[in-house]
């Protein structure tokens, strides 16, 4: 059963500063990888995408990378703002079995003033 | 271009009573994807549709949960009858094939009494 576990579970940081969210991931044999975010109350927003031929995508101040073979991948943020602040979840698609995304817990991410 | 609707918003109801849940996906998606997800986890995925058909329904709780699309375009998740666990948030999703990207809907948040 693939699990996907994301780490930190929360982070703080100051506006301006760049950072790291991280993700890893059970079984290597994945289809695709899915950072999105989260604000309160709301639905979810993808945010890049990456196959899993693909090694990293970017889209502005966001890239995320893919290490299939380790199981990990991570969402670096650059230039963080407070605009920035939501829930960035994980997810990575198996099409074995039928094509289910698998989510992790997300990491609550809050940029300060 | 609209995205995902779902309605309603919120709903509140007693332990035992009948609830709804209806969703219009993005125009010429053919996957539609309800998700539940309760509070501070990543969503669950509950059934996936690939047109009208019900390709993936294993999580679903058959013995009070079932769903519908019936032409294909929209959907709706009913719970008959609702437990207190069943409090959670309720989305819905689609994409045109069932390997891309997810577009996800606000959400219902629903509270059993």
């Amino acid at each position: 059963k693939q699990e996907v576990t994301q780490i930190p579970a929360a982070l703080s940081v100051p506006e301006g500063e760049n950072l790291v969210l991280n993700c890893s991931f059970t079984d290597s044999a994945i289809y695709n990888l899915q950072w999105f975010r989260q604000d309160p109350g709301k639905g979810l927003t993808s945010l890049l995408l990456i196959q899993s031929s693909q090694r990293e995508q970017t889209s502005g101040r966001l890239n995320a990378s893919l290490d299939k073979s380790s199981g990990r991948s991570t969402l670096y943020i650059a230039a963080s703002q407070p605009g920035d602040s939501a829930t960035y979840l994980c997810a990575v698609l198996v099409t074995g079995g039928g094509n289910k995304l698998t989510f992790g817990t997300g990491t609550q991410l809050k940029v300060e003033l | 271009e609209a995205g995902v609707v779902q309605s309603p918003r919120y709903k509140i109801i007693e332990k035992k009573q009948p609830v709804a849940f209806w969703c219009n996906p993005i125009s010429g998606h053919n996957t539609l994807y309800w998700y539940l997800q309760n509070l501070g986890q990543g969503p669950e995925l509950l059934i996936r549709y690939e047109n009208e058909e019900a390709v993936d329904d294993s999580q679903l709780p058959k013995d009070r949960f079932s769903a519908e699309r019936l032409k294909g375009v929209d959907s709706t998740l009913k719970i008959q009858p609702a437990e207190l666990g069943d409090s959670a948030v309720y989305l819905c999703a689609s994409s045109q094939g069932p390997a891309d990207t997810q577009y996800f809907g606000p959400g219902t948040r629903l509270t059993v009494l």
